[in-house]
C-alpha cells in the first residue's frame, strides 16, 4: 500500500508551542499533501508538495518533503486553541488513466491547549 | 461559489435498503471521487470520475455503485446496504494533479 502513515496518532501542547507531525509511505510519489479536519467536519486541504520540492511554507505552516526516505513533516508554529483538529497526509500518484488520486494515512490527532 | 455539496448529511438505513448519494460541485472540475471514513482508519477511495460519462475503482469498490452524467454531479449508490457500510462518507472534486476540495460528509448507518 502506498498509504501514508502519521506519526504521532495523538498529540496534546500548549498554546504558542510548535507541533511537529510525521508521515511515511512506501512507494513512489508524485506529490504530497497535508489536509485537516475539524471534528465532524471535512477535509480542508493546507498544503500540496510536489516530489522535487523539499521544502514549502504556508502562514505558520512548513512542510518538509524526503524522498529518498518517504517521508515528509508537518509543523505548526506558534499553535493556537483554533488548531485543534485532525491532519492527514494524503500521497498522490498518476495513473495513464489521467486519474490523480490520493491515499491517505489515519491522522494525528492534535489538541492544542489555551 | 457553494464548492463541494452532499446530500443527504445523515441517513439512517435498514440492512437491504437502497440508497443513493448525490455529490455536486460549482468548480467545474474534471476529477470527482468518492471516499468512506471509518474510525481509525483515515479516508479510502470508494470510486472516481475523471470525466464526465467515466467512472472508475478506488480501493473498496465491493457492494456500491456510481454514475457521473452531468460534469458537476457524482452519484454514489448502495443497492443493498449492509451493517458494514455504516461510515461517513465523503465526496471530493479536482483539477488534474492539484487539491482536492472535499464536501461536508454523509453520515450512514445500516441497522
Amino acid at each position: 500500500s502506498q498509504q501514508g502513515e502519521e506519526d504521532p496518532q495523538a498529540l496534546s501542547i500548549q498554546e504558542g508551542e510548535n507541533a511537529t507531525m510525521n508521515c511515511s509511505y512506501k512507494t513512489s510519489i508524485n506529490n504530497l499533501q497535508w489536509y485537516r479536519q475539524n471534528s465532524g467536519r471535512g477535509l480542508v486541504h493546507l498544503i500540496l508538495i510536489r516530489s522535487n520540492e523539499r521544502e514549502k511554507h504556508s502562514g505558520r505552516l512548513r512542510v518538509t518533503l524526503d524522498t529518498s526516505k518517504k517521508s515528509s513533516s508537518l509543523l505548526i508554529t506558534a499553535s493556537r486553541a483554533a488548531d485543534t483538529a485532525s491532519y492527514f497526509c494524503a500521497t498522490a500518484r498518476y495513473y495513464q488513466t489521467g486519474a490523480n488520486n490520493l491515499f491517505f494515512g489515519t491522522g494525528t490527532r492534535l489538541t492544542v491547549i489555551p | 461559489n457553494a464548492g463541494v455539496t452532499q446530500t443527504p448529511k445523515f441517513r439512517v438505513l435498514k440492512t437491504g435498503q437502497s440508497m443513493t448519494l448525490l455529490c455536486a460541485q460549482d468548480m467545474n472540475h474534471e476529477y470527482m471521487y468518492w471516499y468512506r471514513q471509518d474510525p481509525g482508519m483515515g479516508l479510502r477511495l470508494i470510486h472516481y470520475s475523471v470525466g464526465e460519462g467515466t467512472t472508475a475503482k478506488g480501493e473498496v469498490p465491493d457492494g456500491y455503485n456510481v454514475s457521473r452524467l452531468k460534469k458537476q454531479n457524482f452519484l454514489l449508490g448502495l443497492e443493498s446496504a449492509a451493517p458494514s457500510q455504516t461510515s461517513v462518507y465523503f465526496c471530493a472534486s479536482s483539477t488534474w494533479g492539484n487539491e482536492q476540495f472535499f464536501g461536508p460528509g454523509t453520515r450512514l448507518t445500516v441497522l
